[in-house]
């Protein structure tokens, strides 16, 4: 059976950084590209960043770029979004998903909560 | 970027059809999916590629996709259908995914 499991989220100060983490199960997790997707409270959906397999090719939303990364550790099955200079803009659900987007997203994490607040 | 517009809402009472859509510019050249994301939950694909359904999914669950508008149509709603739902594109000027606001579906 095919698992994810988000952690790392929390209560951050703005300016603050976390390191958010996904435990990967139950899958090849080596032969797929991961995501991160997050989800503001009360809104939709929005796509954060992706890798593809071996960690060589990582994408971010332009509006996140230098502020947030992406990476993989496959022989530890586990996915990576360090997240720095926060604001509470930042605060959502943040859930890791198996793909690239390019096709659907077919599992997805429970999702780890992020709250930016002083 | 590329833009998905959806409607915010759609109300039904149970047993009815409800029809939730997915517009963008020429749509209907892209491989469109479909969410459900029920309260506290992750998202859950519904429909893929436009129409196909995961295993599981029931065949109440259909979808379409022409011209300028996807079509995301749940027969004989029930209850538990209420839930938001996201259509997703990928957008291959940027190769990023884009998902659409999203759609309240009520039933009423």
């Amino acid at each position: 059976e095919v698992q994810l499991v988000e952690s790392g989220g929390g209560l951050v100060q703005p300016g603050g950084s976390l390191r958010l983490s996904c435990a990967a199960s139950g899958f090849t997790f080596s032969s797929h590209w991961m995501s991160w997707v997050r989800q503001a409270p009360g809104k939709g959906l929005e796509w954060v960043a992706n890798i593809n397999q071996d960690g060589s090719e990582v994408d971010c939303v332009d509006s996140l770029k230098g502020r947030f990364t992406i990476s993989r550790d496959n022989p530890k099955n586990s996915l990576h979004l360090q997240m720095n200079s926060l604001t509470p803009d930042d605060t959502a659900m943040y859930y890791c998903a198996r793909g690239s987007g390019s096709s659907w997203y077919g599992y997805w994490g429970q999702g780890t909560l992020v709250i930016v607040s002083s | 970027s590329y833009v998905l517009i959806q409607s915010p809402s759609v109300s039904v009472a149970p047993g009815q059809t409800a029809r939730i859509t997915c517009g963008g510019n020429n749509i209907g050249s892209k491989s469109v999916h479909w969410y459900q994301q029920k309260a506290g939950q992750a998202p859950v694909v519904v429909v893929y590629h436009d129409s196909d359904r995961p295993s599981g999914i029931p065949e109440r669950f259909s979808g379409s996709n022409s011209g300028d508008t996807a079509t995301l149509t749940i027969s004989r709603v029930e209850a538990g259908d209420e839930a938001d739902y996201y259509c997703q594109v990928w957008d291959s000027n940027t190769d990023h995914p884009v998902f659409g606001g999203g759609t309240k579906l009520t039933v009423l």
